[in-house]
C-alpha cells in the first residue's frame, strides 16, 4: 500500500516570508514518482513538478524549490518570498512503478496543506 | 491546445436519481483518470483507462458506478441510484505516456461538483 502524509494541515505566513511544505511518503515500489499540485480557490488542480525516485537532484524553478530525500522518504516544497497569489491548497502525490521505470496509473494524494499568504 | 474539460460543472440531484458526467481529455492523450475529492481531502483514485481499455478500478467504485471510454477519446462516469454520500467533486485527468513511464504527469480538469439532496 502507498501512503502520503503532508505534515502541515494549514500554514499562514506574511507576504515575502519563505515557507516550506513537508511531505512524507511510504511505498514498497523500488521505482516511483512524486508530484506536487496546487489547487487555487478556483478548484482546478495545477501540476507543479514531477520527480522520479531514481533522480535525487533537487530542483529550483523561480521562487519554487523542491528537496527530495530518499533516505527520509521526504519530498518537501519551499516557496521563497511568498506572494498573496501563492495562497492555495497544495497536494503532494505518489505514483508507483515497476521494473524498467514503468509507471502504474493512479496517484495517491496527501490530504493537502492549506497555505494562506497575508499581505 | 485546450485543457481537460468536464461537463457539467455542477449537478444537483435527488437521492435515487442517476447522473452522468462527461470528460474530454487533452487531445491525443492516451490515458484518462477519474478521481473523487470530498471537502478538506485530497483526491481519491476511482479508475483509469489506457485508450479504451479500463485498466484499474478502485474499491471506491461500487457497483452503482460505471465508467466508459468507448472510442478512446472522451469518457463518461455514471452513478446510479445516487446517495448523499456520493456528494463530492469528481475530477478527470489525462496524460500522454510512454511505456517507460515518461511524461506521466496528469493534467486535471475543473471537476464536476455533485450535490445529492
Amino acid at each position: 500500500a502507498q501512503k502520503v502524509t503532508q505534515v502541515q494541515t494549514e500554514i499562514s505566513v506574511v507576504e515575502k516570508e519563505d515557507v516550506t511544505l513537508d511531505c512524507v511518503y511510504e511505498t514498497r515500489d523500488t521505482t516511483y514518482y512524486l508530484f506536487w499540485y496546487k489547487q487555487p480557490p478556483s478548484g482546478e488542480l495545477v501540476f507543479l513538478i514531477r520527480r522520479n525516485s531514481f533522480d535525487e537532484q533537487n530542483e529550483i524553478s523561480g521562487r519554487y524549490s523542491w528537496n527530495f530525500q530518499k533516505s527520509t522518504s521526504s519530498f518537501n516544497f519551499t516557496i521563497t518570498a511568498s506572494q498573496v497569489v501563492d495562497s492555495a491548497v497544495y497536494f503532494c502525490a505518489l505514483r508507483g512503478g515497476g521494473a524498467g521505470g514503468t509507471s502504474y496509473g493512479k496517484l495517491t494524494f496527501g490530504q493537502g496543506t492549506i497555505l494562506t499568504v497575508h499581505p | 491546445d485546450t485543457g481537460v474539460s468536464q461537463d457539467p460543472r455542477h449537478k444537483i440531484t435527488k437521492r435515487g436519481q442517476n447522473v452522468t458526467f462527461r470528460c474530454d481529455p487533452i487531445s491525443e492523450h492516451n490515458r484518462l483518470y477519474w478521481y473523487r475529492q470530498t471537502l478538506g481531502q485530497g483526491p481519491e483514485f476511482l479508475t483509469y483507462f489506457q485508450n479504451e481499455a479500463q485498466l484499474e478500478k478502485s474499491r471506491l467504485l461500487s457497483d452503482r458506478f460505471s465508467a466508459e471510454r468507448p472510442k478512446g477519446s472522451f469518457s463518461t462516469l455514471e452513478i446510479q441510484r445516487t446517495e448523499q454520500g456520493d456528494s463530492a467533486m469528481y475530477l478527470c485527468a489525462s496524460s500522454d505516456e510512454l511505456a517507460d513511464g515518461s511524461y506521466n504527469e496528469q493534467f486535471f480538469g475543473p471537476g464536476t461538483r455533485l450535490t445529492v439532496l
